[in-house]
Order: C-alpha cells, then structure tokens, then sequence
C-alpha cells in the first residue's frame, strides 16, 4: 500500500526558504504513470495547488507561486522535495504531498500533512 | 486559467437525507479531468470521485458523481454520520498544466 510522509522544519522565519521532504513507500516514485505533487492549506481555509513533477522530471508551478517554488527529485531516496523562497506570514499552512495519476490528474493518495508556521 | 465555483458554502442535513453539491467551473472543463475529494478535520483529503463520475477504490456507492461542460454534481443518496465534512472539486487544465481546487461545501449535521 503506497504511503506518502512529509517532514521537515515546522517553524520558518520571514524571507527564509522553506523546505519539505516527501517520502515515498510501498511503490517506486519512478514508476510510470504518475506524477508526486504539493499542496497546501493556510489554517480554516481551502487547498492551493502548489506545483508537480511530472515522471520525466518536468515541473510545473501555479502562476502565483512559480517565482518562488522549487519541486525535484530524488530517485535514489524515493522521494520528492519542496522549496519557496522569501516566505511570508501568507505562507503559513498545512503542506501535503500527493500522488497524481496521470490520466485525469487527480490525486489519488495523500500524506497526512505538516504545518508549517512562518513567523519570527 | 479556469475558477471552481461551489455552492452551497454550507449544506445543513440530517442522517438519512441526500446531499447535493454543486460544482461550476468559469469555462468547460473535459468530464476526465474532474475529480472530488472529501476531508474531515484535521485529516488530508480523500479521493472519492475521478473522471466526474467514476469512484475511487473504496468509496460506498452511496457517493456518485454526475455532470459534463461547466457543470458538475456529486450527490451522497442517504447521509451516514461519518460523511459530514468538507468536500472539494477538483480540475485540470493543460494550458498552462495546472491543477485547481473549489472553494469548496461543508455538510454539517442539522
């Protein structure tokens, strides 16, 4: 059974990098036909598609966030990675990675979460 | 870049009742790039509908998903408790690829 965890740094500081760990077991993130996304919810309010990579390595970002966002790869640890630079208060939220499946896009297994706090 | 509009914000309904919740989307989006997901609190969402209308593994057939172009159901027939929650619709767009979610409805109990 396929589970995805996030991990990294719970409280981040203004105009830092925030940065996030997706691992990956019970199945290969190198298996074709999907693709391993981010998303996140600021607290009592609704999702935000934060970006994806695809199985060819290709990345794609939501506009709003694209200037700041990082999303890769790594294979050989079976898992995926989230970087936003210059993080504000705005940026304070429950982070979630995601599988994608490749037809239809939508996301069919999701890790539990972490919050990450942005303050000084 | 296509906005989801859900509605009701608020569904009030007893155990037993169905549920009916609205998906708008601001222009046509294909029926196999709709998808809808059900969280409770505290809990990640869970994937309970893809292609508009085909359920995902597990999901009781009391969760059926209808609607094609810009407009897009999911109906619960007869409310259990554990189903009060938040759900949210889903879509895809290619130009550019990108992923967006509606604001989404809550189904509390009356």
């Amino acid at each position: 059974q396929l589970q995805l965890q996030e991990s990294g740094s719970g409280l981040v500081k203004p105009s830092q990098t925030l940065s996030l760990t997706c691992a990956v077991s019970g199945g290969s993130i190198s298996s074709g036909g999907y693709s391993w996304s981010w998303i996140r919810q600021p607290p009592g309010k609704g999702l935000e598609w934060i970006g994806y990579i695809y199985h060819s390595g290709s990345t794609y970002y939501n506009p709003s966030l694209k200037s700041r966002v990082t999303i890769s790869v790594d294979r050989s640890k079976n898992q995926f990675s989230l970087k936003l630079s210059s993080v504000t208060a705005a940026d304070t939220a429950v982070y979630y990675c995601a599988r994608v499946h490749f037809y239809g896009d939508y996301l069919d297994n999701w890790g539990q979460g972490t919050l990450v706090t942005v303050s000084s | 870049e296509i906005v989801l509009t859900q509605s009701p914000g608020t569904l009030s309904l007893s155990p037993g009742e169905r549920a009916t919740l609205s998906c708008r989307a601001s222009q046509s989006v294909s029926s196999s790039y709709l998808a809808w997901y059900q969280q409770k609190p505290g809990q990640a969402p869970r994937l309970l509908i893809y292609g508009a209308s085909s359920r995902a593994t597990g999901i009781p057939d009391r969760f059926s998903g209808s609607g094609s172009g810009t407009d897009f159901t999911l109906t619960i027939s007869r409310l259990e408790p554990e189903d009060f929650a938040v759900y949210y619709c889903q879509q895809y767009g290619s130009s550019p690829p990108m992923i967006t979610f509606g604001p989404g409805t809550k189904v509390d109990i009356k």
